[in-house]
């Protein structure tokens, strides 16, 4: 069965460039999730989404936004790239809304802005 | 506000020695706690959790228990493999609320 799977794997932009990065979830899961993995440090929450709509967000700036298709799928867009925007961005996904917490995570899109 | 703090790394370990991975949180109410793991090139993973004060999680030997009195839910394992070595991150997650809140991560290396 194909796990969570996202695009681009690797990908380098400069600052003030847009970048959009995707994301299809385990077939049946409803819910999509997005963090953001600074070198070093642990996932950040950015966005949850189920059924479409948004569950929740985390403490991002107005730069990044998501959206979740018919299909589950994701993408994640980001505005106006900053340098400390560099980071691997997981998408992980889940069966249902209510977060239990046992999430699916894809392998991630690594982001280096310059 | 809500957080999670694990022992920082790198850890490096020899076949078949003792792990523990120390964490600690700082929460109101009763989250839940996980540990997930990432290996070299694949995504991060569940290894195990516990809902409740003096559950314990275990997976593929390693083990937690939830110590509500100490706000931990260090890392153990009897004998590691050098397959183990890994990033591993605890974790929190409020029933109410939509994010899993991680800690920074510690690398274990394992030996031959």
């Amino acid at each position: 069965d194909a796990g969570v799977t996202q695009s681009p794997t690797h990908l380098i932009k400069t600052r003030g460039q847009h970048v959009t990065l995707r994301c299809s979830p385990i077939s049946g899961h409803k819910s999509v999730s997005w963090y953001q993995q600074v070198l070093g440090q642990g996932p950040q929450f950015i966005f949850q989404y189920y059924e479409k709509e948004e569950r929740g967000r985390g403490n991002f700036p107005d730069r990044f936004s998501a959206r979740q298709f018919p299909n589950y799928s994701s993408e994640l867009n980001v505005n106006a790239l900053l340098l400390g925007d560099s980071a691997l961005y997981l998408c992980a996904s889940s069966f249902s809304s209510g977060n239990t917490g046992e999430l699916f995570f894809g392998e991630g899109s690594r982001l280096t802005v310059l | 506000g809500n957080s999670v703090t694990q022992m920082e790394g790198p850890v490096t370990l020899s076949e078949e020695a003792f792990l523990t991975i120390n964490c600690t949180y700082t929460a109101t109410g009763y989250p839940s706690l996980f540990w997930y793991v990432q290996y070299p090139g694949e995504g991060l993973q569940l290894l195990l959790k516990a809902t409740k004060a003096d559950d314990k999680g275990s997976n593929k030997g390693f083990e937690a228990t939830y110590r509500k009195e100490t706000t931990s839910f260090h890392l153990e394992k009897g004998s590691v493999q050098v397959s183990d070595s890994a990033v591993y991150f605890c974790a929190l997650l409020y029933s109410s609320a939509s994010k899993i809140i991680f800690g920074s991560g510690t690398r274990l290396s394992i030996r031959p």
